[in-house]
């Protein structure tokens, strides 16, 4: 079945440091991924997506994540947490023997430490 | 200015009582979607509509049911028969199907008495 694992049901930094959030899919093909942020008792918003092309894709509030089709992985990354960073993460995974509709990681908790 | 609205923020549903949640979207997106939400299990698929007067059952359907009368309306009716209706419900949208970004909306959250 398809499935995404979000390694880390909680993750704390601190502030300034590197932000890693791990997300690996299960596929052989290769899927389309997305991140989305949640803030306390709000909707999802898109952080950014893979689709075709450039393996390293840039987002909003300067976070980034790399799709390695060998590590079946898609791990999100920030330089430098801020306070502001702190949300709910989640990866998706659009497969096509889905109907291409996504199926949700359970989520990164981000707590970010003065 | 162009999103989703859902609404209420917050329901109370009691005992054998049928629930709406409503989901409206200005964005002129084919296809919809609600989604269950609960702690540490991130978002579970519940119905998905790619065209008006056209829907399909998603992952947790059971006890839930929804219409599509409208291309910018996606009601979700949470039946006496979902045992366990307390969460987080969310709508988006999107322009087709899947690999398309798909834009949520603020969510409803349902308690029950």
């Amino acid at each position: 079945a398809q499935s995404v694992t979000q390694l880390g049901s909680h993750v704390s930094v601190s502030e300034g440091a590197l932000v890693l959030l791990r997300c690996n899919y299960s596929s052989s093909v290769p899927p389309y991924l997305f991140w989305y942020v949640q803030y306390p008792n709000q909707g999802l918003q898109l952080l950014l997506k893979y689709t075709t092309g450039a393996t390293l894709v840039k987002g909003i509030n300067g976070f980034e994540a790399e799709f390695k089709k060998s590590e079946t992985s898609f791990h999100l990354t920030k330089p430098s947490a801020h306070m502001s960073d702190a949300a709910e993460y989640f990866c998706a995974v659009s497969y096509m023997e889905y109907g291409n509709k996504l199926v949700f990681g359970a989520g990164t908790i981000l707590r970010v430490k003065s | 200015d162009g999103g989703i609205t859902q609404s209420p923020k917050y329901l109370f549903r009691k005992e054998g009582q049928n629930v709406t949640l409503s989901c409206e979207q200005n964005l002129n997106h084919d296809a919809m979607y609600w989604y269950r939400q609960d702690p540490g299990q991130g978002l579970r698929l519940i119905y998905y509509s790619q065209i008006v007067n056209d829907f399909q059952k998603g992952d947790i359907a059971e006890g839930y049911s929804v219409s599509r009368e409208k291309k910018e309306s996606f009601p979700l009716t949470v039946t006496s028969a979902q045992k366990n209706p307390t969460a987080f419900y969310l709508c988006a949208s999107s322009i087709d199907n899947g690999q398309e970004t798909q834009y949520f909306g603020p969510g409803t959250r349902l308690l029950v008495l």
